[in-house]
């Protein structure tokens, strides 16, 4: 399993575009990327999940460089509701079947 | 609807009185587990599952045991609960081929005095 490394907490204003990136040196060639979304006392919600390049939904986009050593998820023009944690996993989808999701990034949206 | 469920939400109780906390789903998923949330320290993966009576440990499985004899419950033993076992406890499920895409329940939050 890739280890990765997130910023500890993050701090936005409404309405702006937030990218928070994640680290992960030891990405295997057959590893994906997937972000979650976890709100106080709930629990994580899947966001989004790539590969290489770019992948875009109705939520975020992520933005994968060609040695897929970082990644970096986008949220654009937040709002006060996208005040949450976010936790990024490196893993494949033949391989082990531990998850290892880390500490993750506190994002704070202020009005 | 699509869902994870955990029972109860909350529990208090106390050293040795052994428990169990029930997680169901109904998404005919065959990968279930259970993590465990514990301030400063993430989530932490304590047993999965990837089919009925297939399971293995993930991190932090002492002190746990759990059972798959259905497709859709993988409920979690806590034979003799100690307070370190405090915590908020969540169950998840996915399609074992979309492993990375997991569905968490509304997490059971233990206390144990």
């Amino acid at each position: 399993l890739a280890k990765t490394t997130q910023p500890i907490s993050m701090d936005s204003y409404e309405g702006q575009e937030v990218n928070i990136t994640c680290s992960h040196n030891n990405i295997a060639t057959n590893d994906y990327i997937t972000w979650y979304q976890q709100f106080p006392s709930q629990g994580p919600r899947f966001i989004i999940q790539g590969y290489k390049t770019k992948v875009t939904n109705e939520v975020a986009s992520l933005f994968i460089p060609a040695d897929r050593k970082s990644s970096t998820l986008s949220l654009p023009r937040v709002s006060l509701s996208d005040t949450a944690v976010y936790y990024c996993l490196v893993g494949s989808l033949s391989g082990t079947y531990k998850y290892i999701f880390g500490t993750g990034t506190r994002l704070k949206v202020l009005a | 609807e699509a869902q994870v469920t955990q029972n109860p939400r909350y529990l208090i109780t106390v050293t040795g009185k052994k428990l169990t906390v029930t997680c169901s789903q109904n998404m005919n998923h065959e990968y279930m587990s259970w993590y465990r949330q514990d301030p400063g320290l993430g989530l932490r993966q304590i047993y999965y599952s990837m089919n009925v009576e297939v399971t293995d440990k993930g991190d932090v499985p002492e002190g746990y045991k759990v059972s798959r004899k259905e497709k859709r419950n993988f409920p979690l033993i806590l034979e003799s609960p100690s307070p370190n076992q405090t915590s908020l406890y969540f169950c998840a499920s996915s399609y074992m081929g979309q492993r990375y895409e997991q569905y968490f329940g509304p997490g059971t939050r233990l206390t144990v005095t």
